[in-house]
């Protein structure tokens, strides 16, 4: 069965501060591609990243970076010196490489940056 | 580019009642799929067309079906509407199937009453 967990319902940081958002999946695949989506309050879900399972390499883009860890099935999400902008929800998702599939997203981290 | 646009963004229907939301995705591409959020179950996928044919199919009751038009367009459709059907449906947009990113629409709103 594939399933992606984000065992964080809701976090709140100071503004400046680092936040990672947690994301763990289980799939039967072994190739496969990983995704981060950002749902701000206006509601349209924006994209920020996509990993397929044979890369490992962490990525960094600007505030935002990703550390993949195959080993330990998990995907997290880092955003260094956060800004109140950055309050969102956000959604982890999974999807197979190899067969027709549907993607699977996790519950959604809701955080908050507080001014 | 203009990006992906859902028609009606709100939307208030009766139980008992049918409706048909509409998703225009971004120029040039040619999959769309469709998502039921709530604050109960979270994003559910629902089904994805390319090139006007049914890819995949979420786990939903044939009360809700959809369709895709030769210009990438697309349509969803609830018959028999429930209250538990109340939720945010989001369009979502890609060059492809599979791999692609997707760019989403801001989503129409459905309450049943």
């Amino acid at each position: 069965a594939q399933k992606v967990t984000q065992a964080q319902t809701e976090i709140s940081v100071v503004e400046k501060e680092d936040v990672t958002l947690d994301c763990v999946y289980e799939t039967r695949d072994t190739t496969y591609y990983l995704f981060w989506y950002k749902q701000p309050p206006s509601g349209e879900l924006v994209f920020l990243i996509r990993r397929n399972s044979f890369d490992e390499q962490n990525e960094i883009s600007g505030r935002y970076s990703w550390n993949f860890q195959k080993s330990t099935s998990s995907f997290n999400f880092t955003i260094t010196a956060s800004q109140v902008v950055d309050s969102a929800v956000y959604f982890c998702a999974l999807r197979p490489m190899n067969r027709d599939d549907k993607i699977i997203f996790g519950k959604g981290t809701r955080l908050h940056i507080l001014p | 580019k203009a990006g992906v646009t859902q028609t009606p963004r709100y939307l208030i229907k009766t139980r008992g009642q049918q409706v048909t939301l509409s998703c225009s995705p971004i120029s040039g591409h040619r999959s769309v799929s469709w998502y039921q959020q709530t604050p109960g179950q979270g994003l559910q996928f629902l089904f994805e067309y390319f090139s006007e044919t049914q890819r995949n199919k979420g786990n939903f009751p044939g009360r809700f079906s959809g369709r895709q038009f030769s210009n990438s367009r697309s349509e969803m459709n609830v018959s028999t509407l429930e209250l538990g059907d109340s939720a945010l449906y989001l369009c979502a947009s890609s060059l492809g199937s599979g791999s692609y990113e997707q760019y989403f629409g801001p989503g129409t709103r459905l309450t049943v009453t």
